[in-house]
């Protein structure tokens, strides 16, 4: 079955660069029309897409964010990373990430990894 | 890209229907039908109910419906169950390739 489990830092300095790592199982980042995207959710709010990967090496950013966002892949080790620059307190977020299909939908989530930006 | 238009809230009585809409643009809901909805519990991930408008993954209740109309989707629930108190988000691909999500709806029974 598919899993994914998201990890990295639960506590970030404003402007440093967050590094958040989904490492997956199930399926293969390799196989044609599969995508691992980034989602993120501040407490309380509603969810806000960040970026996609798919098998290919696309990329796909969130416009309001793209300045700040890179996501890259390593297949052989099943991982997705997602790196955030010049963090913000308004940055505080569970962050998720999901398998997708070309247009969607995310139909498999991780669990979510809270990220608390704070001095 | 703005995020899509939910109610912030939604109640009904057991067994009752209740029906969430989400209105996007030309440029999202309107333009394809690759319309998703998710249901989420406090402190757990969202979990797929509908996608591609109107369409169930296997396991969910057939209790759940979805469709479409212009720029607006719609997130039928029937027969409420206690159950069915969550949050509802909708989702939609886009004409620039990238995927927005709705504001999110509270769903409360009575």
């Amino acid at each position: 079955q598919i899993t994914l489990k998201e990890s990295g830092p639960t506590l970030v300095k404003p402007t440093q660069t967050l590094t958040l790592t989904c490492t997956f199982s199930g399926f293969s980042l390799s196989t044609s029309g599969v995508g691992v995207g980034w989602i993120r959710q501040p407490p309380g709010k509603a969810l806000e897409w960040l970026a996609l990967i798919y098998w290919n090496d696309d990329k796909r950013y969130s416009p309001s964010l793209k300045s700040r966002l890179t996501i890259t892949k390593d297949t052989s080790k099943n991982q997705v990373v997602l790196t955030m620059t010049n963090m913000d307190p308004v940055d505080t977020a569970t962050y998720y990430c999901a398998h997708v299909l070309i247009v969607g939908p995310f139909d498999y989530w991780g669990q979510g990894t809270l990220v608390t930006v704070s001095s | 890209q703005s995020a899509l238009t939910q109610p912030a809230s939604v109640s009904g009585s057991p067994g009752q229907s209740i029906t969430i809409s989400c209105t996007g643009t030309s440029s999202d809901v309107g333009g394809y039908n690759y319309v998703s909805w998710y249901q989420q519990h406090p402190g757990k991930a969202p979990k797929l109910m509908i996608y591609d408008v109107s369409n169930r993954p296997s396991g969910v209740s057939n209790r759940f419906s979805g469709s479409k109309s212009g720029n607006t989707a719609s997130l039928t629930i029937s027969g409420l169950q206690a159950e069915d108190e969550a949050d509802y988000y909708c989702s939609s691909y886009t004409s620039s390739s990238s995927f927005v999500f709705g504001t999110g709806t509270k769903v409360t029974v009575l």
